[in-house]
């Protein structure tokens, strides 16, 4: 089956500054990537996904990377804030394949005022 | 309000005695998965479903049943409950249509002694 790894496990940041967290794939058929953040006490929230089809997406202060060839795909997060501290996952998937999802082991990132 | 409820919140039980977490989603959507969550594992999936009366193992699915007999609900059983059971347990639900994000519920933190 797929395998997940993520890096960094943690990560900390003074306010303002770039995040990136990093995460390869084994399943080259993998073809939908997303990112989760979990806060403290609550199940993971999608903030961001990439299809294999594109090689970068953004979303405000939020954007993700995908290297197929490679098999990574990392999350940048520009201008950190103290509010974007918590656990974030990332997760691959094959859509012919119905609903299985691989997530990676997380990464708790602080965000330091 | 659109979400995936779990119930309950949090359990105590023992070794042996059977129980079953709750899950309900009011979205209408096809999929459904059963997580859990370990420190330093991140989210392994135990078992989904695609749609009423079809479900399929997840990467952990060893001491786990699941029943899908209507749309909204998944219930999660442990037949047997082991000490190597306890973990914090998640709900997801989506659309059936490619690409669609994941509603995660908010949690039910087992303990198994």
């Amino acid at each position: 089956g797929e395998n997940v790894e993520q890096h960094p496990s943690t990560l900390s940041v003074q306010e303002g500054d770039s995040a990136v967290i990093k995460c390869t794939y084994s399943d080259s058929a993998s073809n939908y990537f997303p990112w989760y953040k979990q806060e403290l006490g609550k199940g993971p929230q999608l903030i961001i996904d990439i299809r294999s089809n594109v090689g970068e997406k953004k979303d405000q202060r939020i954007a993700v990377t995908l290297n197929k060839t490679a098999k990574h795909f990392s999350l940048h997060i520009t201008e950190t804030q103290p509010e974007d501290s918590a656990v974030y996952f990332c997760a691959a998937s094959k859509r012919t394949t119905g609903n299985q999802f691989y997530f990676g082991t997380g990464t708790s990132l602080t965000v330091i005022p | 309000e659109a979400q995936v409820t779990q119930n309950p919140r949090y359990l105590i039980t023992v070794t042996g005695k059977k129980l079953t977490v709750t899950c309900s989603q009011n979205m209408n959507h096809e999929y459904m998965s059963w997580y859990r969550q370990d420190p330093g594992l991140g989210l392994r999936q135990i078992y989904y479903s695609m749609n009423v009366e079809v479900t399929d193992k997840g990467d952990v699915p060893e001491g786990y049943k699941v029943s899908r007999k209507e749309k909204r609900n998944f219930p999660l059983i442990l037949e047997s409950p082991s000490p190597n059971q306890t973990s914090l347990y998640f709900c997801a639900s989506r659309p059936g249509t490619a690409f669609y994000e994941q509603y995660f519920g908010p949690g039910t933190r087992l303990t198994v002694t």
